[in-house]
Parts: structure tokens; sequence; C-alpha cells
């Protein structure tokens, strides 16, 4: 069975400073994680995608992440937070020979950026 | 532009009452997926459908039901069954099959509350 567990369901950062947002999942195959954006009554939009190609994978709006699979975690980073960063963020796990059916979502991050 | 439109945006309900939430897709994608979002629960899969005249079950199905006789389209229906309704309604399309499993593209959502 996946699992994925959203560490925190609440950050708060100022604009300009740095963004982490921490995910750390459970597979029982390799799995394909993914991080989606979704801003207040809007649905989700991908961000990255992780799918056993490079460890650190870039996506829009400047955010990345690292798979980590010795920490089983695949954490969302960025460099200098924008005000319209503000959403909730979800990590996303599937297993590698799925399909979306078989995907997993964390409980969200909402992201807070002040002024 | 090619996306996934959901209506009504907002709707309002009475206890008993069956409601249909629509989904429509021009973005030509086999797979078509129902999630319900409540506060700090991620989405959770009630139905999808691989291919045209046939869906699964999810992992909350009781209390709905969808039909799928056009590609574009993937109505679902809220019936009284539904013990507690009120929620979040997400419909997603993904090209299916093996093809890049678990990047979904989302509709904007319909809200939907019980009075």
């Amino acid at each position: 069975a996946q699992s994925v567990t959203q560490l925190d369901s609440h950050v708060s950062v100022s604009e300009g400073t740095p963004v982490l947002l921490r995910c750390n999942y459970s597979s029982s195959y390799s799995p394909s994680l993914f991080w989606y954006v979704q801003h207040p009554n809007k649905g989700l939009q991908l961000l990255l995608k992780y799918t056993s190609a490079a460890t650190l994978v870039k996506g829009i709006n400047g955010f990345e992440a690292e798979f980590k699979k010795s920490e089983t975690s695949f954490h969302l980073t960025k460099p200098s937070a924008h005000m319209s960063d503000a959403a909730e963020y979800f990590c996303v796990v599937s297993d590698m020979a799925g399909t979306a059916s078989k995907l997993t979502f964390g409980t969200g991050t909402r992201l807070q950026v002040t002024l | 532009d090619g996306g996934i439109t959901q209506s009504p945006k907002y709707l309002f309900r009475k206890e008993g009452q069956n409601v249909t939430l629509s989904c429509e897709q021009n973005l030509n994608h086999d797979a078509m997926y129902w999630y319900r979002q409540d506060p700090g629960q991620g989405l959770r899969l009630i139905y999808y459908s691989q291919i045209v005249n046939d869906f699964q079950k999810g992992d909350i199905a009781e209390g709905y039901s969808v039909s799928r006789e056009k590609k574009e389209s993937f109505p679902l229906t809220v019936t009284s069954a539904q013990k507690n309704p009120t929620a979040f309604y997400l419909c997603a399309s993904s090209i299916g099959g093996t093809g890049r499993p678990g990047e979904l593209f989302f509709g904007e959502g319909s809200r939907l509350t019980v009075l």
C-alpha cells in the first residue's frame, strides 16, 4: 500500500524568503511523485513530477523538488517566495505500474506569503 | 483553449434530492475522474472511467453514480443515499492507459451545499 504524509498543514513565509514544503511517502514499488497546487476555489494544477529520471526535478513558477529514496522524501522548495505563491499544495504518490486511479493525495499544505 | 469545464460552480440541494454535476473536456483524453475534497482531507476518488461506456468505483463511490456515454462528458449524480454530500467536487482527465500516469488536468470544481 502507498501513502503520503505532508508534515505541515500550514506554512507561513515572508515574500522573498525561501519556501520549504515537506512530503514523505511510502510505496511498495518504485514510485512516481507529484506536486500539485490549488488556488482558492480552483482546480489543481500540476507543478512538477518525478518518474525515476533525474532526482532533482524542476517545475513551473520556480519550484523544484528532490527525490531522496533513502529518506523517502520529496520536499518542495523555492528560493524566493512571491505573493502569488499563496495557495494549497498537495504531494501525490503513484506506483510505477499504476494509472491515475492509484494516486494517493496528501492532506495538503497551505502556504501563506506575507509582506 | 483546451480544458475541463465543470458546472454549476455552486449548487444548493435540499435533503432527499438528487443532483447532477456536469463535466466536459475537449482535451481528447480517454480517462476521466471525479474527486471529492473536504477540508484537511486531501482528495478522495469517487469514480473513474478509462474508456467510453465503462467506469469503475473509487474509494468512496457509495451514494454516487456516473455515466460515460461520450468521450467528452462524465457527469456525476449525487444521490439522496449520500449521507454527507456537502463538499467541493473536482473533475479531472488524463491521457489514460500507461501514458503519463498521475498527470491530471482538473476543472475548477463544483461546490455542493446541502440545506
